[in-house]
């Protein structure tokens, strides 16, 4: 049973830490997503690749925040340093180009303290 | 740039029917998605329209009037399994590529 696969599931750090979270999309789908969770603000798309490529990330801070997919079963999810405020559920997602259906990982729950 | 909206959250019984509301302003549309999320879990696909118009699967329809940037979701036969946050997207093409863009979510609570 085909499924994105997302670690850590659960993560607890303090400020100023690095976190870094993965993610194993589905094999075959070519474009992977990364969102972040929040109850004030939903689903945030932070950023996404297509064939590997990144094509926007637009949505995240880019002084803190760094993505990147290393090969085709892996993204990656950065946070140096982490603060309090970036607390939140990260999902990632994978699907195809052709149907736009996403398919969602578990999350990682992340808290910053 | 997007904007998409939906009711914050509704309830409704078991048995009866819901019709959940949302509107977009965006760029580059191409097409609308519906995905449910339960408490604690991740966003699951229900339904997809790029055409205008109804599309029935199950108990579950999805609409669309790209006209009028307007969607909805309607919930027959509701169930307490219903109980979720229902979550209105627009899949949006850019000069940077095609994104899937979510609203901020329906809380729906079904009581017996």
């Amino acid at each position: 049973d085909a499924r994105v696969t997302q670690t850590p599931r659960h993560k607890v750090t303090e400020m100023g830490q690095e976190v870094t979270m993965r993610c194993q999309p589905i094999l075959g789908h070519n474009t992977v997503f990364w969102y972040r969770q929040t109850m004030m603000q939903g689903l945030e798309l932070l950023a996404y690749f297509r064939n590997r490529a990144p094509l926007d990330d637009s949505g995240m801070p880019k002084d803190r925040f760094s993505a990147e997919m290393p090969d085709a079963t892996l993204a990656t999810l950065k946070i140096q340093p982490s603060e309090p405020r970036d607390s939140a559920v990260y999902f990632c997602a994978s699907g195809t180009l052709g149907t736009g259906e996403l398919f969602f990982g578990e999350g990682s729950r992340l808290t910053v303290l | 740039g997007q904007n998409i909206d939906q009711p914050t959250e509704m309830t409704a019984t078991e048995g009866a029917i819901v019709q959940i509301n949302c509107t977009y302003q965006t760029s580059g549309f191409n097409g609308l998605f519906w995905y449910q999320q339960h408490a604690g879990e991740a966003p699951t696909f229900l339904s997809y329209n790029v055409l205008d118009g109804l599309e029935e699967k199950g108990r579950f329809s999805s609409f669309l009037s790209r006209s009028k940037g307007y969607s909805y979701l309607l919930l027959k036969e509701l169930q307490m399994k219903d109980s979720a946050s229902y979550l209105c997207a627009v899949r949006e093409v850019s000069q940077a590529g095609t994104a899937l863009i979510f609203g901020k979510g329906t809380t729906l609570s079904v009581s017996s």
